[in-house]
């Protein structure tokens, strides 16, 4: 079975502080992708970033990166000096090879105060 | 480039009634997805359309929903009659081709369903 936990609920950070959002994945497939989206107030899901199982190759683009780790099954997100506009609520999702379904976690809102 | 749309942005209706959800993908994108999130809950995938073709409806959760996609254009999603857990946000995605099974795809803002 193919599951993808997000284990936290919400997160409060005060602008320029730093936070990481988790996200652990299950899958027995060997070939398989991993997504983050963003969905802001506005509430469509804005996609960030897909990696596929056999790239670990650490990823930066700007304040964001991202941290993929097949021996621990997981692919973390981190945010470096948050600003207000972050705010929102980050989905991570799996998809395995030749499936089309993406599997989704249940989502970290994230609150960035000024 | 347009990106996905989705109309209308929210609906309410009673319990019983019937509703019609619009997405219209990316233009030039064969694959055509329909996801939902019923409150607090994770995402859901309900089904895959390539084309005009039905390719994935392992996720409809019962014969009260039917989606269609004619022309293999835009796609609708109706439930007749509509229950009270079937309120939720109802997001549509579309991605271009198959690429070994995970092209990216690309998220309308979702159609709010509340049921009365």
């Amino acid at each position: 079975a193919q599951k993808v936990t997000q284990a936290q609920t919400e997160i409060s950070v005060v602008e320029k502080e730093d936070v990481t959002l988790d996200c652990v994945y299950e899958t027995r497939d060997t070939t398989y992708y991993l997504f983050w989206y963003k969905q802001p107030p506005s509430g469509e899901l804005v996609f960030l970033i897909r990696r596929n199982s056999f790239d670990e190759q650490n990823e930066i683009s700007g304040r964001y990166s991202w941290n993929f780790q097949k021996s621990t099954s997981s692919f973390n997100f981190t945010i470096t000096a948050s600003q207000v506009v972050d705010s929102a609520v980050y989905f991570c999702a799996l998809n395995a090879y030749n499936t089309d379904k993406l599997i989704f976690g249940t989502g970290t809102r994230l609150q960035v105060f000024p | 480039e347009a990106g996905v749309t989705q109309f209308p942005s929210h609906s309410v209706i009673e319990k019983g009634q019937t509703v019609t959800l619009r997405c219209d993908p990316i233009s030039g994108h064969d694959n055509l997805y329909w996801y939902r999130r019923v409150m607090g809950k994770e995402i859901k995938f309900l089904l895959h359309f390539v084309k005009e073709s039905k390719q994935d409806e392992s996720g409809m959760p019962n014969n009260r929903f039917l989606a269609e996609r004619t022309g293999g254009t835009y796609s609708t999603l109706k439930v007749q009659p509509a229950e009270l857990e079937d309120s939720g946000v109802y997001f549509c995605a579309s991605s271009q081709t198959r690429s070994g099974g995970a092209d990216t795809q690309y998220f309308g803002p979702g159609t709010r369903l509340t049921v009365l």
